[in-house]
């Protein structure tokens, strides 16, 4: 069983730009979440995703956005980048919000800000 | 708000040793889930034990064996005979459970170092 999957893993952009990060959850699981982790501010929710409806969101300014789709895969979007969002951003999966002992990530999108 | 704690920066152990990471919580939920995750340097989060607040029995999962005490609000992760390969990132988590969201709120993490 495949875990879960993101992509890009790796990826460079300067200030000003947008990018947009996907994430394929594990096969079955219907609940995505993205945590931002930097070595300043360690982990950090950022929102959650369920049946394509956002469930939670972090504390985040509006540049920061998601979506889901209808075969669960979801992606993140970061407008107008600045500095301080080089991090690296993790999703993780689980087959629906509540059951617990079940969250998985995926390896993560390195991103750097120029 | 939910809150966990690792004061502990970085350990240091010997291969083959037994090692307890600590992690205190704060929470005034009376249902919540505790989660240990590692973090190699590849940077994917490794889910190792999850313990419930109604579970009576302290959890296991092969070397892995979660320490909870309620009353103390602690969740120590105990790795048995330590392996070179458990050198990484360890994290403590909570959520709301069950039945709540998946937000995590995570602790600093901790380093752990095994030596040969």
């Amino acid at each position: 069983k495949a875990g879960v999957t993101q992509t890009p893993r790796y990826l460079i952009k300067t200030r000003g730009q947008q990018v947009t990060l996907s994430c394929s959850p594990i096969s079955g699981h219907r609940s995505v979440s993205w945590y931002q982790q930097t070595p300043g501010q360690g982990l950090q929710f950022l929102f959650e995703y369920f049946s394509e409806t956002q469930r939670n969101k972090g504390n985040f300014p509006g540049r920061f956005s998601g979506r889901q789709f209808s075969n669960s895969r979801s992606e993140m979007n970061v407008s107008t980048l600045e500095l301080g969002d080089s991090a690296l951003y993790l999703c993780a999966s689980s087959s629906s919000p509540g059951i617990t002992g079940e969250l998985f990530f995926g390896e993560g999108s390195r991103l750097t800000v120029l | 708000a939910q809150k966990i704690t690792q004061t502990q920066p970085g350990m240091f152990v010997q291969e083959k040793e037994a090692v307890t990471l600590d992690c205190t919580y704060d929470t005034s939920d009376q249902s919540y889930g505790l989660f240990w995750y590692k973090q190699p340097s590849s940077g994917e989060m490794i889910f190792l034990i999850y313990q419930g607040s109604y579970d009576e029995q302290n959890a296991t999962e092969g070397r892995y064996s979660l320490n909870f005490q309620k009353a103390r609000k602690s969740a120590n992760l105990v790795i048995s005979a330590s392996q070179l390969g458990d050198s990484a990132m360890y994290f403590c988590a909570m959520t709301r459970a069950p039945g709540g969201s998946e937000k995590l709120v995570f602790g600093k993490g901790m380093k752990l170092t095994v030596n040969p």
